[in-house]
Formats: C-alpha cells, structure tokens, sequence
C-alpha cells in the first residue's frame, strides 16, 4: 500500500531564513508520480510541482527547489529565503501510475510558519 | 478558465439533515474527486470518477454518503443523514489524463451540529 509520510508538523523561522521540507514516500509501484500542494491560511489546495520516478532531476522554481531521491524514497522540498506570505500547511503526494489508478495519498503536513 | 467551483462554500446543519454539495469541474477535464479533510484524518479521497463513472468508491465511509456525475460538468456529495462527526472540509478536484496534476476547488467547509 502507498504511504507519505511528513515528519514535521510545524516549523517556524524567521524571514528571510531557509526552510526544508522532508517528504518519505512507501510504494510497491515503479512508476509512480509524487506532487507537492500549499494550503494558505484561506485553505483551498494550490498544485506546486508534479514529478514523475524516472526524472530525478532537482527542480528549480524561483525560491522553490525540489531534491528527489530514489535511493531513499524521499522528495524533500526547500524554500530559500522564506517569506511571511510562504507561511501556509504543505502536503506532499503520491499517485501509483499501476495499482491505485489516478488518486492522490497525501502527507499529514507540515504547517510553515514564516515570523516577520 | 474559473478552474474547479464548489458549492456553497459554508454549510451549516442540523443532525439528521440531508446535505448536498457541488463541484463543478475544469472544462476538459476527465477525472474529478471528492477529498475529505479534518484534523484527525488529514486529507483522504472519497471517490473519483473517469468519464462520469465511478471508478472507486472504497473511501466513502458509509452508506450515507453517495455521489454522482450525471454529466461532464457536474457532480454532487449527498450525505443523508448527516451526524457530527461529518464535520470537515470537503474539496472537489479535477484533472485531465491519468496521473497528472489535480487542480482543487476552494472546498465547502461543513458544520453539523
């Protein structure tokens, strides 16, 4: 069965900082696709990055950067020089291309909080 | 594209009550889903649906719960009868081909007292 699992549920720095974000992902699965969301204080789900297992490039979005490795079933997202309006709850997920169709497991979270 | 509209965006009911939420999806867009979401559960899928039939249905909790999508622009979540602890934010979601990203609605955040 397929898992995500984000350690941490909180974290808070101040602006301006760096912040990681850790993601584990459990699949049976060789193909398979692992998504990361922001949930901003006014709570609707905003899609950030889509990554399929056979690119394990780093990705590169303005602050956003996403490191996926294979080897450790991790697809860890880093913020760089946080800001206030980067505080929000991530998720991270994971679709199975084979066994489980189209849906979406999601992480628990991690709620971000970005202190002025 | 106004992307994925769900409504109404706060329900309030009382216990017993039939409640009926709305989504309208992305035009073009082949799957859409029901995702429920609540502190002690987080984020879990309710049903999906491909081509207006639905493909699984093994997150619905019970038989209280039904949805459907009479056509490509529509669907509905009917719980009937709704108890507290249906309390939760329920988002739709669409997307268009297999495994590629799925775009949310702004949720319908429901309160049954």
């Amino acid at each position: 069965a397929q898992k995500v699992t984000q350690a941490q549920t909180e974290i808070s720095v101040v602006e301006k900082e760096d912040v990681t974000l850790d993601c584990v992902y459990e699949t049976r699965d060789t193909t398979y696709y692992l998504f990361w969301y922001k949930q901003p204080p006014s709570g609707e789900l905003v899609f950030l990055i889509r990554r399929n297992s056979f690119d394990e490039q780093n990705e590169i979005s303005g602050r956003y950067s996403w490191n996926f490795q294979k080897s450790t079933s991790s697809f860890n997202f880093t913020i760089t020089a946080s800001q206030v309006v980067d505080s929000a709850v991530y998720f991270c997920a994971l679709s199975e291309a084979e066994a489980a169709g189209n849906k979406l497991t999601f992480g628990g979270g991690t709620r971000v909080l970005v202190k002025p | 594209d106004a992307g994925v509209i769900q409504s109404p965006r706060h329900e309030v009911t009382e216990m017993g009550q039939e409640v009926t939420l709305r989504c309208k999806p992305i035009s073009g867009h082949d799957y859409l889903f029901w995702y429920r979401q609540t502190m002690m559960r987080g984020l879990e899928l309710l049903i999906y649906f491909n081509n207006n039939v639905p493909i699984d249905d093994s997150g619905m909790p019970e038989d209280r719960f039904s949805a459907k999508m009479p056509n490509a622009s529509f669907s509905t979540l009917k719980i009937q009868p709704s108890e507290p602890r249906d309390s939760a934010v329920y988002f739709c979601a669409s997307n268009q081909g297999h495994n590629t990203e799925a775009f949310f609605g702004q949720g319908t955040r429901l309160t049954v007292v």
